[in-house]
């Protein structure tokens, strides 16, 4: 099983339609992450987690809002999706010493 | 902030042949990461090195915290190599290098 799972992979929907995507972890870490990638870009953080009780806001969190329900568990969602927030959404973790992990990503369209 | 460079930013290789992609930072860093993005867009974590040199399989890294640069060497290099090849180094969160498309051909 993956360190980091991400539901769903791919998701296609229409404008203003509210949409969560799901990202778990079996890493035991406390830090979690949400990025997404633009085409032929790097990524850009859009909120970030130190712990169940601690939220922040990276440098595109407009338009999307988190929940981290557990320390395995944070949730990434779009209230009401508009079709330039079509892009390849990636979860993380990160631990002391050992950096980074990394999800298979949530391709999204929205049409 | 800190500012990430990688070179080249592009690398098209024959199936076999060794390459060595650069990653320089402009300023100490304690911690670096190597990543490769394939073509279905997965991200997968490489290294994980901060200082000195560590190998896995045809892959090595090899980092030098106190003159600003990082090493990825890729040997016999297979199709599957393909990608996008990214440097990061961990603030409060993640900073990318600029990257380094490679494209081996059979």
């Amino acid at each position: 099983d993956a360190d980091v799972t991400q539901t769903p992979r791919n998701r296609i929907t229409k404008t203003g339609k509210r949409i969560m995507l799901e990202c778990s972890q079996t890493k035991g870490h406390d830090r979690m992450y949400w990025y997404r990638q633009d085409p032929g870009l790097g990524l850009r953080l859009i909120y970030y987690s130190f712990d169940v009780k601690d939220i922040n806001k990276g440098e595109i969190s407009d338009g999307y809002s988190v929940s981290r329900q557990a320390q395995a568990k944070f949730s990434l969602s779009l209230e009401s999706a508009i079709p330039n927030q079509t892009a390849l959404y990636f979860c993380a973790t990160s631990g002391s010493g050992v950096g980074y992990t990394f999800g298979s990503g949530t391709r999204l369209t929205v049409v | 902030g800190i500012q990430v460079e990688q070179s080249p930013p592009d690398l098209i290789l024959q199936e076999g042949a060794n390459s060595t992609l650069r990653c320089n930072f402009s300023d100490s860093v304690n911690n670096l990461q190597w990543f490769h993005q394939n073509p279905w867009g997965q991200l997968i974590n490489l290294f994980y090195i901060p200082s000195g040199t560590k190998q896995n399989g045809r892959l090595s890294a090899t980092t030098v915290a106190t003159e600003r640069y990082s090493l990825l060497y890729i040997s016999s290099s297979q199709t599957t190599d393909s990608g996008v090849y990214f440097c990061a180094f961990n603030t409060d969160k993640l900073i990318f290098g600029t990257g380094t498309r490679l494209q081996v051909f059979p």
